[in-house]
């Protein structure tokens, strides 16, 4: 059958170490943008968003980097542990639609003891 | 409850068949969200309620998916003679505010047609 690891990109860290996950966008008009975590059977969970007026915000552990020059986004998990292994998907709401979110395909982390 | 609730979390139906998905949103959030998740892919929007109104139901597929939530509280999207490229996971998505701010999805109810 199908399995979701053949199509997304993945992402093998040793715990402990720091994880990037990267993300692309393509809409210019997009202003504002959110990283999820969606484990196995469950819902995308929130995790840190960041608007297109930052470059950097940061969380617990989690820092979000945006560049708007490349149209880029990055996920930076600190100190990685085995409970962060997950899907992670960066999403992004396009200026004027406040409430439209149009998520990436999502990369897959997994974290070795 | 405290969070998003999803009901039947499991559905199998028979290609032609009607099935109803429930979603229960936080107690008090105004906005609620439909997402379409096929297997692999990220979740692609559906449809969009302000309390009550459907304000945009420009992801829906095809008519025969319908979506309401006449109380501006729990809400129901439809699918009437289902297909299987209607197999999925739908996910059900609720924020406190007018706009899309920090969403709560509910671990999504998943679709199987045959």
């Amino acid at each position: 059958g199908e399995s979701v690891g053949l199509h997304l990109p993945t992402l093998s860290v040793q715990e402990g170490d720091n994880s990037i996950i990267n993300c692309a966008y393509s809409n210019s008009a997009s202003d504002y943008f959110i990283w999820y975590k969606q484990e196995s059977g469950k819902g995308p969970q929130f995790i840190i968003d960041i608007r297109s007026n930052m470059d950097k915000r940061q969380g617990q552990r989690v820092t979000v980097l945006l560049n708007k020059t490349v149209k880029h986004l990055s996920l930076q998990i600190a100190a990685t542990q085995p409970g962060d292994s997950a899907v992670y998907f960066c999403a992004e709401n396009i200026r004027g639609s406040n409430y439209k979110l149009t998520f990436g395909k999502g990369t897959l982390l997994t974290v070795n003891p | 409850g405290a969070g998003v609730s999803q009901s039947p979390r499991y559905k199998v139906a028979k290609r032609g068949q009607d099935v109803a998905l429930r979603c229960d949103p936080i107690s008090g959030h105004v906005s609620l969200f439909w997402y379409q998740q096929a297997l692999g892919q990220g979740p692609e929007f559906l449809t969009y309620f302000q309390n009550e109104a459907q304000l945009d139901k420009s992801g829906l597929p095809s008519d025969r998916f319908f979506a309401e939530r006449p109380e501006g509280s729990v809400s129901t999207l439809k699918i009437q003679r289902t297909q299987q490229e209607d197999s999925a996971v739908y996910l059900c998505a609720s924020s406190l505010y007018y706009s899309t701010g920090e969403l709560f999805f509910g671990e999504g109810s998943r679709l199987t047609v045959l």
